[in-house]
């Protein structure tokens, strides 16, 4: 069984600053990892994910993750936050089979001018 | 490709009331899945299907029922909807497992049911 806890409901920045989007797994088998991100009503559009290859992974609009196994941690980052970046983050995890991706519960990025 | 729709994207419902929400993929993905949102909650699984013909049990499946009578097309029924129902629901499908493969997993844009 897997499951995903992504610290704090809500991260507000300033623009141009850093974004850090945390996100602790735990899985019982070796783990997919992926951040989706989802603007105001609409769907989720994947950002990255990590299947077993680098554990530095770089995605769309300039985010990376980076799969730390001793820490159970795939934390999303942003070297300077935009206006557009504002949106609902989801950390999900998956196994090697059929079962779907198990979402972390969200977290809502603010970015202040 | 259009990828993954849903039908419809909103809706309106009284308690007790039954309806069906249709998910259809032209990408011949194997994968099916019906997830709701609901605020603070993320996305949980409700139901998903390996192959035509097949059906299982997701998360939060109580109250809801599915059926995959062809590859590109998963529907989710909602015999009684309750309004503990209101969410959104997203379909999303994908290929096959994700090992040692660059498989990803594509949602539809959602369809928004209100039960009052």
């Amino acid at each position: 069984a897997q499951s995903v806890t992504q610290l704090g409901s809500h991260v507000s920045v300033s623009e141009g600053a850093l974004v850090l989007l945390r996100c602790n797994y735990s899985s019982s088998v070796p783990p997919y990892l992926f951040w989706y991100v989802q603007y105001p009503n609409q769907g989720l559009q994947l950002l990255l994910k990590y299947t077993s290859a680098a554990t530095l992974v770089k995605g769309i609009n300039g985010f990376e993750a980076e799969f730390k196994k001793s820490e159970t941690s795939f934390h999303l980052t942003k070297p300077s936050a935009h206006m557009r970046d504002a949106a609902e983050y989801f950390c999900a995890v998956s196994g090697d089979s059929a079962d779907g991706l198990t979402f972390g519960k969200g977290t809502h990025l603010i970015i202040q001018p | 490709n259009a990828g993954v729709t849903q039908t419809p994207k909103f809706r309106v419902l009284k308690t007790g009331q039954s309806m069906t929400l249709l998910c259809a993929q032209d990408m011949n993905h194997e994968y099916m899945y019906w997830y709701r949102q609901d605020p603070g909650m993320g996305l949980r699984l409700i139901h998903y299907s390996v192959g035509e013909g097949t059906t299982a049990k997701g998360e939060v499946p109580d109250g809801y029922n599915v059926s995959r009578l062809k590859k590109q097309n998963f529907l989710l029924g909602l015999e009684s909807a309750a309004p503990s129902q209101t969410s959104v629901y997203f379909c999303a499908s994908r290929k096959a497992p994700f090992s040692g493969r660059q498989e990803t997993q594509y949602f539809g844009p959602g369809t928004r049911l209100l039960v009052l």
